[in-house]
């Protein structure tokens, strides 16, 4: 069975500039997080999707961050315009209903300049 | 708001010794799951054990075992017989059990060094 898959794998910009990752979760995984986490610390939940809805995004900070999930299945996570403070690796997870286990992309980390 | 608290930054162990790790939590709920993950240099963050806290039974994965004391909110994790490839970060986390609850709440990570 194929995991979660997240691309790119690296990224660096200058900060202003505009970002976008993507995460393909495990097939028939209804629910999809994204995960923030700066080095040296653990994740943090930024948004969670139910199917193509957003449950929590309470911690996403909105004036710069957007993330979208149109047909239920892929995802993209934006961040226009990027701060110094946005260095981090950001993690893709996907849940298995029967055991509400998560399972976690390979992440994405993001340098800015 | 839950918190998950781990006090070791990093913990050094030789290879075939044993290292324990500590976690603890607050919340107010007496429902929910805690958890250890491992996560190598890859980055892939991998399950490594997992307890529910309505079960006393400290759960047992391999060389991999919890100490789960639920009045002080305690969550420790155990590793035997340590391995080369046993090193990496290692987070403690945790679910309320509630429907809406299926986020994943980190500790800060302790690192794991093992010696050959």
């Amino acid at each position: 069975e194929a995991g979660v898959a997240q691309s790119p794998r690296y990224k660096i910009i200058e900060k202003r500039q505009s970002v976008a990752f993507w995460c393909n979760p495990i097939s028939g995984h209804a629910t999809l997080y994204w995960y923030q986490q700066i080095l040296g610390q653990g994740p943090k939940l930024l948004i969670q999707f139910q199917n193509n809805g957003v449950v929590d995004d309470s911690q996403l900070p909105k004036d710069r961050f957007s993330a979208e999930r149109l047909k239920g299945v892929d995802s993209t996570l934006k961040i226009q315009p990027a701060k110094l403070e946005d260095s981090a690796v950001y993690l893709c997870a996907s849940r298995e209903a029967s055991t509400n286990e998560q399972f976690f992309g390979p992440g994405t980390r993001l340098t800015v300049l | 708001a839950q918190t998950v608290t781990q006090s070791q930054p990093e913990m050094s162990v030789q290879e075939a010794e044993t290292v324990t790790l500590s976690c603890t939590y607050d919340t107010s709920e007496s429902d929910y799951y805690l958890f250890w993950y491992k996560q190598p240099p890859s980055r892939q963050m991998i399950l490594v054990i997992r307890q529910e806290a309505y079960k006393q039974q400290n759960a047992t994965e391999n060389r991999f075992s919890v100490n789960f004391q639920k009045a002080a909110k305690s969550f420790s994790l155990k590793i035997s017989d340590s391995q080369l490839g046993d090193a990496a970060m290692y987070f403690c986390a945790y679910r309320s059990a509630g429907a809406a609850g299926n986020k994943l709440t980190f500790g800060g990570g302790t690192r794991v060094l093992v010696k050959p």
